[in-house]
């Protein structure tokens, strides 16, 4: 069963900085790779889809890079805000079970001190 | 425009109820799926619509959890005989179309609380 970890579990940085998010899954036989953005209480708002044929995706300040063969993706963050604070999803659909649905990791909770 | 929305936001119940979720997908998606999100946790798949028929249905937990999407828009998640374990986020989203390489957009979920 394909397993997606996230680390850390949770970061706090000062406003600013650049930083990076990991995401690694264990089955790499994947149709493409989500990030999700999730506020507490609310619901999970995409970021950036990399299709398995695609090495990264950028939009504004997100930078997300994936490699396959390694089972790992990374987002960055450039220039941090406190309006970045929320939890980070990164979510696969698999070859393997007719990728009707997504494989989520456990997130990264985000805290971008002013 | 709308997205994807979900009522009621928040749903308290007594173990032992039935209770009903429902979903609005964005106007004109053909697939629709529910996901499960308990705390801590990331969100667990359910099950998958295309069209009005469920295509995929292996992450219902068990038979007291069923999902219709009659009109092949609106769907509505019923779970007989709520335990507390049920208590959780449940989650829809929708996608222009089924396959696997549509993104999926998320509702804002609907808390379910089993006393």
């Amino acid at each position: 069963k394909q397993e997606v970890t996230q680390i850390p579990a949770a970061l706090s940085v000062p406003e600013g900085e650049n930083l990076v998010l990991n995401c690694s899954f264990t089955d790499s036989a994947i149709y493409n790779l989500q990030w999700f953005r999730q506020d507490p209480g609310k619901g999970l708002t995409s970021l950036l889809l990399i299709q398995s044929s695609q090495r990264e995706q950028t939009s504004g300040r997100l930078n997300a890079s994936l490699d396959k063969s390694s089972g790992r993706s990374t987002l960055y963050i450039a220039a941090s805000q406190p309006g970045d604070s929320a939890t980070y999803l990164c979510a696969v659909r698999q070859r393997a079970t007719g990728a009707n649905n997504l494989f989520f990791g456990t997130g990264t909770r985000l805290t971008v001190i002013p | 425009g709308a997205g994807v929305s979900q009522t009621p936001s928040n749903k308290v119940t007594e173990k032992g109820k039935y209770v009903e979720l429902r979903c609005d997908p964005i106007s004109g998606h053909t697939a629709l799926y529910w996901y499960r999100q308990s705390l801590g946790q990331g969100p667990e798949f359910l099950i998958y619509f295309q069209g009005t028929g469920a295509a995929d249905d292996s992450g219902l937990p068990n038979d007291r959890f069923f999902a219709v999407r009659p009109e092949g828009s609106v769907s509505t998640l019923k779970i007989q005989r709520t335990e507390r374990g049920d208590s959780a986020v449940y989650l829809c989203a929708s996608s222009s179309a089924g396959g696997p390489y549509n993104e999926q957009f998320f509702g804002p979920g609907t808390r379910l609380t089993v006393l």
